[in-house]
């Protein structure tokens, strides 16, 4: 079955440092993965996503993730954080049983805090 | 550029009584549209989702139906909410064809009561 795991329900950092919110998954063949973001009460905004490629994906408002097949996973990365960072970040993977509608499946969501 | 509305932002209505949430797309033409449930400000389950005018999946068997009566519009009802309705949901759209992404809407907040 395909899946995304995010391991960590929250993520704390002091503003200006880098910051890594973790991801891995399970997909047979190679993987589409993304990374959304969610300010409270509001809905899901997209970041990136990985298709094929390289393996360092730039995104919006700064953000990275890195691929990595080998250890299945796509961490997204950040050089320095801002506390307007701080927000419900998903990562999901799409479902490939599906070609008609581009179904995705979603991780249990990371909730990062960036401290001032 | 893509638009993707959803209304109400925010409703409360009793146990018992009927739904309707509303969902447009702008700037785009045949798009998929899909229906979301987000429990508890976390994980997010797929209810239902539509390649086209009149064709609806459904993800899980529920108190919800969904239906696509126009090509950007797609509408989320109920006849009978239940407590456990109660939820944000969200609306998304992706392109047919080619697109991955999803691009959601604002999110209508329910509370039954």
């Amino acid at each position: 079955a395909q899946s995304v795991a995010q391991p960590e329900d929250q993520v704390n950092v002091a503003e200006g440092n880098p910051l890594t919110v973790k991801c891995t998954y399970s997909v047979s063949g190679n993987p589409y993965l993304f990374w959304y973001v969610q300010y409270p009460n509001r809905g899901l905004q997209f970041l990136l996503k990985y298709i094929t490629g390289d393996n360092l994906v730039k995104g919006s408002y700064g953000f990275e993730a890195e691929f990595n097949k080998s250890q299945t996973s796509f961490h997204l990365k950040k050089p320095s954080a801002l506390v307007s960072d701080s927000a419900l970040y998903f990562c999901a993977v799409r479902d490939k049983r599906y070609s008609s509608a581009s179904k995705i499946i979603f991780g249990s969501g990371t909730r990062l805090s960036i401290r001032p | 550029s893509q638009t993707i509305h959803q209304w109400p932002a925010t409703l409360v209505q009793p146990v018992g009584s009927p739904l309707s949430l509303e969902c447009t797309v702008e700037g785009t033409s045949n798009p998929n549209l899909y229906w979301y449930r987000q429990a508890a400000g976390r994980g997010l389950q797929l209810l239902f989702y539509s390649v086209g005018i009149g064709q609806i999946s459904s993800e899980v068997p529920q108190n919800l139906s969904a239906s696509r009566p126009q090509d950007r519009q797609f509408i989320l009802s109920s006849k009978k909410l239940l407590l456990s309705d109660s939820g944000f949901y969200l609306c998304a759209w992706s392109v047919r064809g080619g697109g991955v992404e999803q691009y959601f809407g604002p999110g209508t907040r329910l509370t039954v009561t």
